[in-house]
């Protein structure tokens, strides 16, 4: 998975709790994305990062945010969980902006 | 495995037939394109990307197809083996943007 990790890989929280998800990468990219999975939907984009403490919002980022303090971690959190939010989570790195996007294993949520 | 493709259309070839997978792409201006495989319970992994100068590329027993014209795209897998059994999607991109599209995904299987 590219020198991509995140964690935890599964993870079963309750409604309202706040989340927070990690992604390291090793590949000293610049950019960051985090997206959710979810049946009949393509990859949507949650937010992104362009560089460290540069972060930017995408299509579905309501009730998450996002922070980068060093270039390898992304954190994306969940304030305050919803079911809604019940979903695999996929952080992607790539070196440029319009350039490939490398995968990790991804993080299976489940909100009850 | 993830259950992100309950009910995606479903190609079935014979292993060692060639495989056709296709995609609808949706943005006339979108001028990168990459192919995706995704294996239950795993990160998406690039196949291979094309960008709109091309028509044509290739790689180890993949081919990309891109027809402006019609907005579709298209991977062939030559001589297609049980370890190609897989989720397939596309994703289309408009340089200079972070925003990529993602497809819902073709499923692939490998009939022995």
């Amino acid at each position: 998975d590219a020198g991509i990790t995140q964690s935890p890989r599964h993870k079963v929280t309750e409604t309202g709790t706040p989340v927070t998800l990690r992604c390291h990468q090793t590949e000293n990219h610049r950019y960051m994305y985090w997206y959710r999975q979810d049946p009949g939907h393509g990859l949507r984009l949650i937010h992104y990062s362009y560089g460290v403490k540069d972060t930017d919002k995408g299509e579905v980022s309501d009730g998450y945010s996002v922070s980068r303090s060093k270039t390898e971690d992304f954190l994306l959190t969940l304030e305050s969980a919803t079911s809604s939010q019940t979903s695999v989570y996929f952080c992607a790195i790539s070196a440029r902006d319009w350039d490939e996007q490398y995968f990790g294993p991804g993080t299976r949520l489940t909100v009850t | 495995g993830e259950s992100v493709g309950l009910h995606l259309p479903t190609l079935s070839v014979q292993e060692g037939d060639n495989s056709i997978i296709n995609c609808a792409y949706s943005n006339s201006a979108s001028d990168y394109f990459i192919w995706y495989k995704q294996e239950s319970g795993k990160g998406p992994q690039f196949i291979i990307d094309i960008r709109s100068n091309m028509d044509k590329r290739q790689g180890q027993r993949v081919t990309v197809l891109l027809n402006k014209t019609v907005k579709h795209l298209s991977l062939q897998i030559a001589a297609t083996q049980p370890g190609d059994s897989a989720v397939y999607f596309c994703a289309e991109n408009f340089s200079g943007t972070y925003k990529y599209i993602f497809g819902t995904g073709t499923r692939l299987k490998v009939l022995a």
